[in-house]
């Protein structure tokens, strides 16, 4: 099944404990993104990814770092998180030679910086 | 990419039309217009995109003004299942570059 993963769903941290959020996608797709929702806010994207080794700043990136060694995985990485981080994050990937440009999301991870 | 205005919330009666309006006006030639919705707390589910042709399919259509500055997503017979925050975004097409989702339109189908 095609499908976008994330780990883990749901995670309570202390502030500064450095933690990971791990998405992973089998559909081959060079493109990938994570964004966070808060209330009233909408959805803001945090880094986005067009191919391996290639990765850039979304509208909100800051505390957060990124990698793409590997096309199928893109961790988004917390170094040093702090309660203004508590949100819900969500992984999407996308087929850059598809035509259609239709985002797939994983179903979101639920953190809480306390 | 341009910026989108939607209104906040709207209600729409079950088996009837769903009308939900969009707009772009500093939308430029090469952008296409994107519906996605959310239900509830999931990740948000690609609807249908077009660039100034009405598009239709199995979900909704899409309905673009010839100015390109207004567009309108139509459900056109919403279920109860059709509640959701509707986002509308506009951006070239394929570049992967960034989305603004903003905050969308919250639909609530009564029964």
């Amino acid at each position: 099944e095609a499908q976008v993963t994330q780990n883990p769903r749901y995670l309570i941290t202390v502030t500064g404990k450095k933690l990971t959020v791990t998405c992973s996608q089998n559909m081959n797709h060079e493109y990938m993104s994570w964004y966070r929702q808060d209330p009233g806010l909408g959805l803001r994207q945090i880094y986005y990814s067009m191919n391996v080794e290639v990765t850039d700043k979304g509208d909100v990136p800051e505390g957060y770092k990124v990698s793409r060694k590997e096309k199928r995985n893109f961790p988004l990485i917390l170094e040093s998180p702090s309660p203004n981080q508590t949100s819900l994050y969500f992984c999407a990937s996308s087929g850059l030679n598809r035509g259609i440009d239709e985002q797939f999301f994983g179903p979101g991870t639920r953190l809480t910086v306390l | 990419d341009a910026k989108t205005t939607q209104p906040p919330s709207m209600d729409c009666a079950e088996g009837r039309a769903a009308n939900l309006p969009c707009n772009h006006s500093t939308i430029s030639g090469n952008e296409y217009v994107y519906w996605y919705r959310q239900i509830h707390s999931q990740g948000p589910q690609y609807i249908i995109h077009g660039l100034k042709n009405n598009e239709t399919n199995e979900m909704a259509s899409l309905i673009i003004t010839e100015d390109r500055k207004s567009s309108t997503l139509i459900l056109p017979h919403a279920t109860l299942r059709d509640t959701a925050v509707y986002y509308c975004i506009v951006r070239v097409l394929n570049t992967g570059n960034q989305f603004y989702f903003g905050t969308g339109t919250s639909l609530t189908v009564i029964p």
